[in-house]
């Protein structure tokens, strides 16, 4: 199965900076990453996506780029508001070449916390 | 689009006691469902995967007879833990796939708090 790795843990901005969250993968078949955003005592709310035939996707602030080469994708916050700060996960399949009926493989995490 | 739900969002009931939890999807018929569990400041954890009509998978580890998964319809699932315990105590999750949709897209979370 897939192993994804997410860095880093935790992350503090001021509001108005850039935030970068970094995910690798270990599947080389893997051809799908969805970013999910957590706020407290919430379900995770699907933020953005990309498949892997694009190397970049853009919605207003939020964006995410894709190195399948070195199998890494990130996830790119701009001009950051304290609404922004919650725990962001990202996912890869969990068994891209076979059947898994969408599973996902989740990163551990990142705390993002944006100061006004 | 792709709005799903979960009631009861929290509940508390003693030891020994069995509690349902339901997931619904609300706008698109979900092929598959996901149920999850969540520590504090954890990542998710898979506990099984099921599909509409059939027996749910369940991740090693997770006891089948004491959650029970249920997925009747292309709309609801639901988990039941059975002769629960304050270990069981946690967040719980589901999420729902189909309809087209590539992602999984999650309901708001059940805090199950057992005395």
């Amino acid at each position: 199965g897939e192993n994804v790795e997410q860095h880093p843990s935790t992350l503090s901005v001021q509001e108005g900076d850039s935030a970068v969250i970094k995910c690798t993968y270990s599947d080389s078949a893997s051809n799908y990453f969805p970013w999910y955003k957590q706020e407290l005592g919430k379900g995770p709310q699907l933020i953005i996506d990309i498949r892997s035939n694009v190397g970049e996707k853009k919605d207003q602030r939020i964006a995410v780029t894709l190195n399948k080469t070195a199998k890494h994708f990130s996830l790119h916050i701009t001009e950051t508001q304290p609404e922004d700060s919650a725990v962001y996960f990202c996912a890869a399949p969990h068994n891209a070449g076979g059947t898994s009926y969408g599973k996902l493989t989740f990163g551990q995490g990142t705390i993002l916390t944006v100061h006004p | 689009g792709a709005v799903v739900s979960q009631h009861p969002s929290r509940v508390i009931c003693k030891s020994g006691t069995s509690v349902k939890i339901e997931c619904r999807s609300l706008d698109f018929q979900a092929t598959t469902m996901f149920w999850y569990r969540q520590f504090p400041k954890q990542s998710l954890m898979l506990m099984a995967t099921s599909n509409e009509g059939s027996k749910a998978t369940y991740e090693q580890g997770v006891e089948k007879d004491k959650f029970l998964i249920n997925h009747a319809s292309l709309t609801l699932s639901t988990l039941t833990v059975t002769s629960a315990h304050p270990e069981d105590s946690s967040f719980y999750i589901c999420s729902a796939r189909g309809g087209g949709l590539a992602s999984q897209y999650f309901g708001p979370g059940t805090r199950l708090t057992v005395l």
